[in-house]
Formats: C-alpha cells, structure tokens, sequence
C-alpha cells in the first residue's frame, strides 16, 4: 500500500520560494505520475502539477509561470517549488499518486498524502 | 476555460438517499471523479471514472454521468458520510474541480 508523507517550512515569507518535499513509501516512484494539490482555508481544492517518471510535467496554467515539480527517483521523493509567494499561496499543500490511461484519457488522484499547511507571512 | 461547477450544501435525513451534481458543458463526454474530504482530514477517492468505486468504498456510494451533469449518490446516508464532497474532471491538459459540496445527514 502505497503512502505519501508532505514536509517542508510551515511559513514562508512574502516573495520567498515555498518548498516541498513528498516521500513515497511502500512502493517504487517510477512508473506513475505525481500531483502537487491545495486547498487555501476555507475553499476548494486546485491542482498545481505533475510529474512523470521521464520527468515531463504539466502545470496548472494560472500557476505555471511560479511552480517548478521535481523528481528524486533515488530517494523515492518528489518535490514542489512555488516562487514569489503571496499571502493567496496560503493553503494546504496536499501530494497525490495518479492513475491515468491513455485510451481513453483519464487522470485521478487515488492515493494522498495527510498535507501540510502552509502559511505565507512576514 | 472549462468550468465545473457544484451546489455549495446538500442536506439528507439520516438513512435516506443523497445526490450530489457537478455540473459543466457536454460534462458527460468526459470521466468524473469523486473524492469525500472529511473535516480535518485529506481527500479520499470515492467514485472514479463516472462508476467505479475504489476497493473499501461501501456500495452505498454510485455515480452516474450523463449530458451536463454528473451525480454522486449515497444510499442510506449515515452520519460518517457527512462530509465535503469534491468532483473533478481533465480538460484542456489541466485538472478542473468544482468547488465542493458539503453534506450534511441530519
């Protein structure tokens, strides 16, 4: 059974870099694709990104110009950049393991981590 | 952009039936997914692919999609199924959620 664990600061100051990491556990990170989710207090949830085992991503267009997901296939770990940070990237930052297929399409989050909150202040 | 797009609260009587909507254009051309976010707690899979429940999911919870409108429902709600309830679709290389529904079995 796979298991996803977030951890990175829990504040952040204004125009800063958040950064975080997600650990996978119980399985091997290659062969499936990896999201970065939040949720700011009191809203919806946004999808940030993924990654692929090759290292392709694709990013939520209102986000793409400040998020960056990396992969370290060597530690089983997946990372988040989100640069130039405002109080709106206040949220809990959740990671996600998905299932996609190809024909036809489909992409879906099936297992998540507990998230971890976020707070950008000075 | 495409927009999905989801009632703010359903209410269901302890025992009886729950139907929760998302809605967005032709949403029936393109597969559903569900996910119940208890308060606290991370998201949690419930229906993917319009009908398909993960392993552990009671078979209480069913969905449907079809049109403009694709329905999660809860049979015999109790109260553990209280709860925000989230839907999501792929659309133009991009994740989109509906904003959320939360239950509440009275």
């Amino acid at each position: 059974q796979v298991q996803l664990q977030e951890s990175g600061p829990g504040l952040v100051k204004p125009s800063e870099t958040l950064s975080l990491t997600c650990t996978v556990s119980g399985g091997p990170i290659n062969n499936y694709y990896w999201s970065w989710i939040r949720q700011p207090p009191g809203k919806g949830l946004e999808w940030i990104g993924y990654i692929f085992q090759s290292g392709s991503t694709k990013y939520n267009p209102s986000l793409k110009s400040r998020v960056t997901i990396l992969l370290d296939t060597s530690k089983n770990q997946f990372s988040l950049k989100l640069s130039s940070v405002t109080a709106a990237d206040t949220a809990v930052y959740y990671c996600a393991k998905n299932r996609v297929g190809l024909a036809p399409f489909y992409f879906y989050m099936d297992v998540w981590g507990k998230g971890t909150t976020v707070t950008v202040s000075s | 952009s495409y927009e999905v797009t989801q009632s703010l609260s359903v209410s269901v009587a302890l025992g009886q039936t729950a139907r929760i909507t998302c809605g967005g254009d032709n949403i029936g051309s393109k597969n559903v997914h569900w996910y119940q976010q208890r308060p606290g707690q991370a998201p949690v899979l419930v229906i993917y692919r319009d009908t398909n429940r993960p392993s552990g999911i009671p078979d209480r919870f069913s969905g449907s999609n079809s049109g403009n409108t694709a329905t999660l429902t809860i049979s015999r709600a109790q109260a553990g199924d209280e709860a925000d309830y989230h839907c999501h679709v792929w659309d133009s290389s991009t994740v989109v959620f509906g904003g959320g529904t939360t239950l509440t079995v009275l």
